[in-house]
């Protein structure tokens, strides 16, 4: 399978642990997000890399998260001294660049964090 | 700011038949781009059909179109011949051009009955 892959899946962590998630982007594409969803809302945009570079940030994305993408190919999302309201599913997209063109992102199966 | 507003927070459509999805977004941007996404139970967010804004004709894939009002800010989506894998989560979401910024509503919940 080719396309973008998140582990772990699940991750059950007690209040005050640090937790580190992986996306693997599908391999061509330069481009790759990460979303916070919480139960009953929609993905909530997080950050973006354009290859290695971070280029964006939301004002969500508090010191306590952290995000890298080394050699720009895969991503980790690190979240320190975790609190219950990081409970969520953490969702990575990649997308390739094209010139000109809005490109289609292509979401992975995510991360369901529960904080205890 | 800009916001995007599903108000229907579950909708169901009989098996065959045509469902609209509302979606409405608040802009002050001329140019940007519109998406409907899919999320069935379990599985990853798919891409159904996208819209940009500088283009008047309605997108239209299949059994999926769009009826885009700029003037309203509005952005449904219109599923013909409802099938049971219709059945999922359905986010609009909007992006404004040249920013990596996707804004995306709450979702609704499609039922398909049979």
């Amino acid at each position: 399978d080719t396309g973008v892959s998140q582990n772990p899946r699940h991750k059950i962590t007690k209040r005050g642990q640090n937790v580190t998630f992986r996306c693997d982007p599908i391999s061509e594409h330069n481009r790759l997000y990460w979303y916070r969803q919480t139960l009953g809302q929609g993905p909530e945009f997080l950050t973006y890399f354009q290859n290695e570079a971070q280029l964006e940030k939301s004002r969500l994305l508090s010191d306590r998260f952290s995000a890298e993408r080394p050699k720009g190919s895969f991503s980790t999302l690190e979240i320190q001294r975790t609190e219950q309201g990081d409970s969520a599913m953490y969702l990575c997209a990649s997308s390739p660049r094209l010139a000109g063109y809005q490109e289609t992102q292509y979401f992975g199966p995510g991360t369901r964090l529960l904080v205890l | 700011a800009q916001t995007v507003t599903q108000s229907q927070p579950e909708m169901s459509v009989q098996e065959a038949e045509t469902v609209t999805l509302s979606c409405t977004y608040d802009t002050s941007e001329s140019d940007y781009y519109l998406f409907w996404y899919k999320q069935p139970p379990s599985r990853q967010m798919i891409l159904v059909i996208r819209q940009e804004a500088y283009k008047q004709q309605n997108a239209t894939e299949n059994r999926f179109s769009v009826n885009f009002q700029k003037a309203a800010k509005s952005f449904s989506l219109k599923i013909s011949d409802s099938q049971l894998g219709d059945a999922a989560m359905y986010f609009c979401a909007y992006n404004p051009s040249g920013t990596y910024k996707y804004i995306f509503g709450t979702g609704t919940r499609l039922k398909v009955l049979a």
